[in-house]
């Protein structure tokens, strides 16, 4: 089992770009989420699913979107990248909810760049 | 609202010391605690937990134990390596009902160095 992947693992933007951010696990788990790293303040949520078809918002989901069209992958986008979003993103599945105890697998990491 | 507090870092140890690194939380409801661990470059992993008071997390040499009376889940390890250098990071999540129990919500991080 590869457990969770990202793609990319790194990308520079330009203020005003947009990309996607690719995350996919092979664990058949229900829940997935996305974070973001940054110095001094941990993570936080951004956006998570408990489900394929649904996502709902964290902590800080200014700037982005998501979909999660499949079970296994969940997509995050930001449409007009800005400086404040150079960050490092991990994406996170879980098989069902953290409160019950359930573990969360994380993917590598995406080290975004925004110029 | 649910958080964490962890101790400050970095903590720099020699090998074979003894480490703790201390973590409070406040929470509205009865969490679930976790450890996780970030080695350089790599994702986070769950390194331990524990769903209810008193209850002693272990895996590979670190303890916790879940105080519910002081509200505290610090993490021991009595004889670091070099190889246990990382960032770890104290977590809760609610065990309540109404979506709550979705969330983990994490400490800072405390930066662990060991040397030789």
């Amino acid at each position: 089992n590869a457990g969770v992947t990202q793609t990319p693992k790194f990308r520079v933007l330009k203020t005003g770009q947009s990309m996607t951010l690719l995350c996919a696990q092979d664990m058949n788990h229900e829940y997935m989420y996305w974070y973001r790293q940054d110095p001094g303040m941990g993570l936080r949520l951004i956006h998570y699913s408990v489900g394929e078809g649904t996502t709902a918002k964290g902590e800080v989901p200014d700037g982005y979107n998501v979909s999660r069209l499949k079970k296994q992958n969940f997509l995050l986008g930001l449409e007009s990248a800005a400086p404040s979003q150079t960050s490092v993103y991990f994406c996170a599945s879980s098989y069902q909810a953290p409160g019950l105890a359930y573990e969360q697998f994380f993917g590598p990491g995406t080290r975004l760049t925004v110029l | 609202g649910d958080s964490v507090t962890q101790m400050e870092g970095p903590v720099t140890l020699s090998e074979e010391a003894f480490l703790t690194i201390n973590c409070t939380y406040t929470a509205t409801g009865y969490p679930s605690l976790f450890w996780y661990v970030q080695y350089p470059g790599e994702g986070l992993q769950l390194l331990l937990k524990a769903t209810k008071a008193d209850d002693k997390g272990s895996n590979k040499g670190f303890e916790a134990t879940y105080r519910k009376e002081t509200t505290s889940f610090h993490l021991e390890k009595g004889s670091v390596q070099v190889s246990d250098s990382a960032v770890y990071f104290c977590a809760l999540s609610d065990r309540g009902s109404g979506g709550s129990n979705y969330k983990l919500t994490f400490g800072k991080g405390t930066l662990l160095t060991v040397n030789p």
